[in-house]
């Protein structure tokens, strides 16, 4: 149990273009979702987090204008990068909490965003 | 602010070998979790092992084990007998205050390892 999914995998968008990511819990409900973004060799940095039917928190120095969140359901989340860059080419990964009782966070797959 | 550092940006292991990679944090909290994960080249994030703050033993999970020194702040993984399948790169990650909290983790630079045959 506790997959999370990410749809594209993989995906190449042209500047100025917007691209949306989805990251679906398949087999179970998520109270929070948390995205991160990750440069080759990198850390993982935390974008924001998202709780169901609420605004998503950003953390400092990420545009919220850019990187849309909608955390519709419980079992989905999307990221959507507006007016795409090519700076904005990176790996996006998404992460899954069950509930607010326990600790461990189930990641997706990775999505891996080139801009041209 | 909360912090974890590692050190080792890259590491080399024979193969049967045990090899630890270290992981430093800092925080005010007296809560706290911490974790590891391994991230192979496909990119997807393994969870390997968990250290609760108040947890009194060392967390152990089949060839990972956990070497939590609380005064130290320090939070190293074992990987006993090295296998091959274990060159990834291996992140230390930590929860920030209470699993009631927001539960946002906070992840040191990584540490590539890639083990020898």
């Amino acid at each position: 149990g506790a997959v999370v999914s990410q749809h594209p995998s993989w995906v190449i968008c042209k500047s100025g273009t917007s691209v949306k990511i989805e990251c679906r819990s398949l087999d179970f409900q998520a109270t929070t979702m948390f995205w991160y973004r990750q440069f080759p060799k990198q850390s993982l940095m935390l974008m924001a987090t998202s709780n169901e039917g609420s605004k998503a928190t950003y953390e400092q120095g990420v545009e919220k204008d850019k990187f849309l969140i909608n955390h519709a359901s419980l079992t989905l989340s999307t990221l959507t990068v507006t007016s795409a860059h090519p700076e904005d080419s990176s790996f996006y990964i998404c992460s899954a909490r069950r509930d607010y009782l326990t600790y461990e966070q189930y990641f997706g797959p990775g999505t891996r965003l080139t801009v041209t | 602010a909360q912090k974890i550092t590692q050190t080792q940006p890259g590491m080399f292991v024979q193969e049967k070998e045990a090899v630890t990679l270290d992981c430093t944090y800092d925080t005010s909290d007296q809560s706290y979790g911490l974790f590891w994960y391994k991230q192979p080249s496909s990119g997807e994030m393994i969870f390997l092992i968990y250290q609760g703050s108040y947890d009194e033993q060392n967390a152990t999970e089949g060839r990972y084990s956990l070497n939590f020194q609380k005064a130290r702040k320090s939070a190293n993984l074992v990987i006993s007998a090295s296998q091959l399948g274990d060159s990834a790169m291996y992140f230390c990650a930590m929860r920030e205050g209470l699993p009631g909290n927001t539960g946002k983790l906070i992840f040191g630079q990584g540490t590539t390892l890639q083990v020898k045959p």
